[in-house]
C-alpha cells in the first residue's frame, strides 16, 4: 500500500532526447510527490515536485506529468544533455502529524553525448 | 549558506568495531533523517526524528543507534551488531513548518568495514 513503483531501472538516451521516467502508487493519501536527483558519491538533491491536483508541473527542461485517477506520475527531461547522467529517485510524501517519504527503486539515466 | 553536512565522508572500520557518522544542520528544520544506500539500490530509512530528545526507528533500525541532543546534530552509530555495515549513508532534515515535508540531503559518508 505505501510502496512507490519506479521503471525503467535504467535508461540510455542520446543527447537532444526525452527520457520518460515512470512511478506509480496505490496509498490516495500520499499528498506531495518529488523526484530527487544524484550523482555518483552524492547525496540526492530536490530537483521538481508537485502537488496530486495539478496535472503537469515545469521547470526548465524538466517536466512531471500528473494522472491522479491513474495513480502515476512520471518525469520528462526536454533536450537531455550528458550533464544530466544522474540517477532519479521518485517519492511520495505522507503527512501523518510527521512527514513520511516513501522512494522509488531509482533509475539510472545515461545521456550519451 | 544553509545547509547540512555529513562526516567524515570516508570512513574505514575493523569488523567488530562501533562507528560513529556526524550529522550537523543549519537550515533550523525540525526533522532529520538518517538513510541507508546500498549500490544500485534506493534509500532505506535507519532512524528518524521529529524533535529534540525522541526519534523513531525506520525499516531497517537494527544494529544502529542514534541521538538527537540537539536540534542540529543527529549522530548515526553503526553497531558490531550490523551484521553487513558497509554501505554508503545519507543524513536529511526536512522544516516542520512547510506543508510538503520534502528532504534536504546531505553529501553523505561512505563505510567501508575491512
Amino acid at each position: 500500500q505505501q510502496q512507490v513503483k519506479q521503471s525503467p531501472q535504467s535508461l540510455i538516451v542520446q543527447k537532444g532526447g526525452i527520457p520518460i521516467i515512470n512511478c506509480a502508487y496505490e496509498n490516495t493519501a500520499f499528498d506531495y510527490f518529488p523526484w530527487y536527483q544524484q550523482f555518483p558519491g552524492k547525496g540526492p538533491a530536490l530537483l521538481i515536485a508537485i502537488r496530486p491536483d495539478v496535472s503537469e508541473k515545469k521547470e526548465g527542461r524538466f517536466t512531471i506529468s500528473f494522472n491522479k485517477s491513474a495513480k502515476q506520475f512520471s518525469l520528462h527531461i526536454m533536450d537531455s544533455q550528458p550533464g544530466d547522467s544522474a540517477t532519479y529517485f521518485c517519492a511520495a510524501i505522507l503527512n501523518t502529524g510527521g512527514f513520511k517519504t516513501i522512494f522509488g527503486a531509482g533509475t539510472r539515466l545515461f545521456v550519451k553525448a | 549558506d544553509g545547509g547540512i553536512t555529513q562526516s567524515p565522508k570516508y570512513l574505514f572500520r575493523k569488523e567488530g568495531q562501533n562507528v560513529t557518522l556526524s550529522c550537523e544542520q543549519n537550515l533550523n528544520h525540525d526533522a532529520m533523517y538518517w538513510y541507508r544506500q546500498d549500490p544500485g539500490q534506493g534509500l532505506r530509512l535507519i532512524y528518524y526524528s521529529q524533535i529534540v530528545n525522541d526519534f523513531q526507528k525506520g525499516d531497517i533500525a537494527e544494529g544502529y543507534s542514534v541521538s538527537r541532543e540537539k536540534k542540529e546534530s543527529f549522530p548515526l552509530t553503526v553497531t558490531s551488531a550490523q551484521k553487513n555495515p558497509t554501505a554508503f549513508y545519507l543524513c536529511a532534515c526536512s522544516s516542520g513548518r512547510r506543508i510538503t515535508g520534502e528532504l534536504f540531503f546531505g553529501e553523505g559518508s561512505r563505510l567501508t568495514v575491512l
